[in-house]
Order: structure tokens, then C-alpha cells, then sequence
């Protein structure tokens, strides 16, 4: 089955500077990639998504660019803000339609 | 807009009792999916319907049942329940076939004491 790494598990950036979150996959059938923001207690929010026939795409702050050849994805958040501190998900829809997660990423934003 | 709705938000059970979780969704949708959230994990596929009908199945325990019914709203069954059962459970509806975009319900936080 569909297998998804994500990196790195914590990360801190100081407010106003770029955060970067990396994850691959394993299935090269997989063609839809959604992120998720996920606040303490609350329901993952999507928060961006890119389908295997885009190699980049970008929602204010939020950019997500595909490489479908090397089977790897990253989140690219830019000016973050302190309501950027959450965990964010990558996820990849395997072929049979259900989300498989990555394992998360904390993400911190510093005063 | 209406969103996915799951009820109840919060539940406490000791061991070996029985919980239901429901799981209304977003109305003309007919595909809903169960997750399952412990404490610092990402969330887990249990298991999926489409139409009324089981499509998928995943890390479920036998101890596990759901079904959807002919509203399309879907209820997890939860029997023998055990401490490592504590976590929450999210819900998940799609329109249908040919849509990817998952829309998540608020979630049950389910605790076994």
C-alpha cells in the first residue's frame, strides 16, 4: 500500500520567515495531494491541494510544488504568522480513495 | 454551508462497554469515511462507504462495526472497548465518485477510563 513520509516532525521559524515541510510517497499511481492544518483538538483543515497534473501551486501565502517523477511534495508557507502554528499533514489519496497521512509536522512560530 | 456533523462531540466509557459514534454528511453527499486520531498520531483510515455499501477497509478492529444507511449518515459501533480505544474520531464525506477533496466533521473525542 501507499506509503508517506514527512519532514521534519518539529519545526521552529522566526515570525515573518519561510517554513518548508517535505514529504514523499511511494505509490506512482497516487494523483491527488492534500495538506492539512490541524489545530490542538480540532478536525484537520485542507488547506491546499495539487493533483498530479500540476507541478506547482500557490494560495497567498501557502505554495505546494509537485515533483510526480521523484514521487515527492512540499508545503511552502512564506511571511508565517503566529496563527501559522499548528501541525500540518501532507497526505497522499491512494487508489482506492482513502487519505493516507503523513505523520505531521509541528510547526512553531517564534516571536 | 452546511458541514459534516458528528454527534456526540465528547464521550466517556469505561472498558468493555459500548459506544456509537454518528456521522452526518454534507448534504448530497454519499461517501463517508472513518478516522481515527490517538493523541499525537496523524489520523488513521478505519473504513469507508460509498452508496449505502462498505468500499474500503482499513486498520479496524473486529471489535468494530459501521454502516451507513439509506440518509447516507453513517455510525461507528464500538464493542469490548479498550484504554488504547481513547482517541478521536473523525469523519469524512465526499460527493461522490471522481471527488477527491475529503470535508472533515468536527470529530468525537472518545475517552475509556
Amino acid at each position: 500500500g501507499e506509503n508517506v513520509e514527512q519532514h521534519p516532525s518539529t519545526l521552529s521559524v522566526q515570525e515573518g520567515d519561510s517554513a518548508v515541510i517535505k514529504c514523499t510517497y511511494s505509490d506512482s499511481a497516487s494523483n491527488y495531494f492534500p495538506w492539512y492544518k490541524q489545530e490542538l483538538g480540532k478536525r484537520p483543515q485542507l488547506i491546499i491541494d495539487i493533483r498530479s497534473n500540476v507541478g506547482e501551486k500557490k494560495d497567498q501565502r501557502i505554495a505546494v510544488t509537485l515533483n510526480k517523477t521523484a514521487k515527492h511534495f512540499s508545503l511552502h508557507i512564506t511571511e508565517t504568522q503566529p496563527e501559522d502554528s499548528a501541525v500540518y499533514f501532507c497526505a497522499v489519496e491512494d487508489r482506492d480513495d482513502k487519505i493516507i497521512f503523513g505523520k505531521g509536522t509541528r510547526l512553531h512560530i517564534l516571536p | 454551508a452546511a458541514g459534516v456533523i458528528q454527534s456526540p462531540r465528547h464521550l466517556i466509557k469505561e472498558k468493555r462497554e459500548t459506544a456509537t459514534l454518528k456521522c452526518y454528511p454534507i448534504p448530497r453527499h454519499d461517501t463517508v469515511y472513518w478516522y481515527q486520531q490517538g493523541p499525537g498520531q496523524d489520523p488513521q483510515f478505519l473504513i469507508s462507504f460509498y452508496e449505502k455499501m462498505q468500499s474500503d477497509k482499513g486498520s479496524i478492529p473486529d471489535r468494530f462495526s459501521a454502516q451507513q444507511f439509506s440518509d447516507y449518515h453513517s455510525e461507528l459501533n464500538m464493542s469490548s472497548l479498550e484504554l488504547g480505544d481513547s482517541a478521536l474520531y473523525f469523519c469524512a464525506s465526499v460527493p461522490g465518485p471522481g471527488h477527491d477533496t475529503q470535508y472533515f466533521g468536527p470529530g468525537t473525542r472518545l475517552t475509556v477510563l
